[in-house]
């Protein structure tokens, strides 16, 4: 079984200020990690995932994460933010060796990032 | 190109009903999850599709829910008798079923039982 914590369920930050959304996951196995984003009355978007190799990605909208194994980390970070990145965030996991092909998706509960002027 | 669609955007239906939720992929899709969203939670699995098979129910939460992708295509979640507590966003998401590969999401279909 997998699960995944956000700690903060509510991020207020400035515009043009550093943000850091962190997540933090459980697994009795190797998985793959996602961050998507939700803007107001949209569908959940992909914004970076990893698979392997380098440890930090980089993802759409300058947004970039890091995966560390030995914290079971993979926090969201972003140097500058702008109020169009005003959203819901949520982090997810799947299972790396799925036998059946089935790479469903365990998703924390999300953390709301208001950006004000 | 085309991306996920799901049909209705809201249901509005009364406690007892039947309500059925439709799902059209990214064409080629082979792979296609249902997912739940309730008010303040990240989405929950519901069931997996691979091709026209149910390859995992197990999120599931009760009899009363079923779902069918009878061509491989579109999908459909039918829910028996309705409760209160099935309120939520229904999310349709697919992709190649591969390793890795990015779930696409459609925009959800808004389910209030009153």
């Amino acid at each position: 079984a997998q699960s995944v914590t956000q700690l903060d369920s509510q991020v207020p930050v400035f515009e043009e200020a550093p943000v850091e959304l962190r997540c933090n996951y459980s697994s009795s196995v190797s998985v793959y990690l996602f961050w998507y984003v939700q803007y107001p009355n949209q569908g959940l978007q992909l914004l970076l995932k990893y698979l392997s190799g380098s440890t930090l990605v980089k993802g759409i909208n300058g947004f970039e994460a890091e995966f560390n194994k030995s914290q079971t980390s993979f926090h969201l970070r972003k140097p500058s933010v702008h109020i169009s990145d005003t959203a819901e965030y949520f982090c997810a996991v799947s299972d790396k060796n799925s036998g059946g092909s089935n790479y469903k998706l365990t998703f924390g509960k999300g953390t709301l990032l208001t950006v004000n002027p | 190109g085309a991306g996920v669609s799901q049909t209705p955007s809201n249901k509005v239906t009364e406690k007892g009903k039947y309500v059925e939720l439709r799902c059209d992929p990214i064409s080629g899709h082979t792979a296609l999850y249902w997912y739940r969203q309730s008010l303040g939670q990240g989405p929950e699995f519901l069931i997996y599709f691979q091709g026209t098979g149910a390859a995992d129910d197990s999120g599931l939460p009760n009899d009363r829910f079923f779902a069918v992708r009878p061509e491989g295509s579109v999908s459909t979640l039918k829910i028996q008798r309705t409760e209160r507590g099935d309120s939520a966003v229904y999310l349709c998401a697919s992709n190649h079923g591969l390793a890795g590969d990015t779930q696409y999401f459609g925009p959800g279909t808004r389910l209030t039982v009153l």
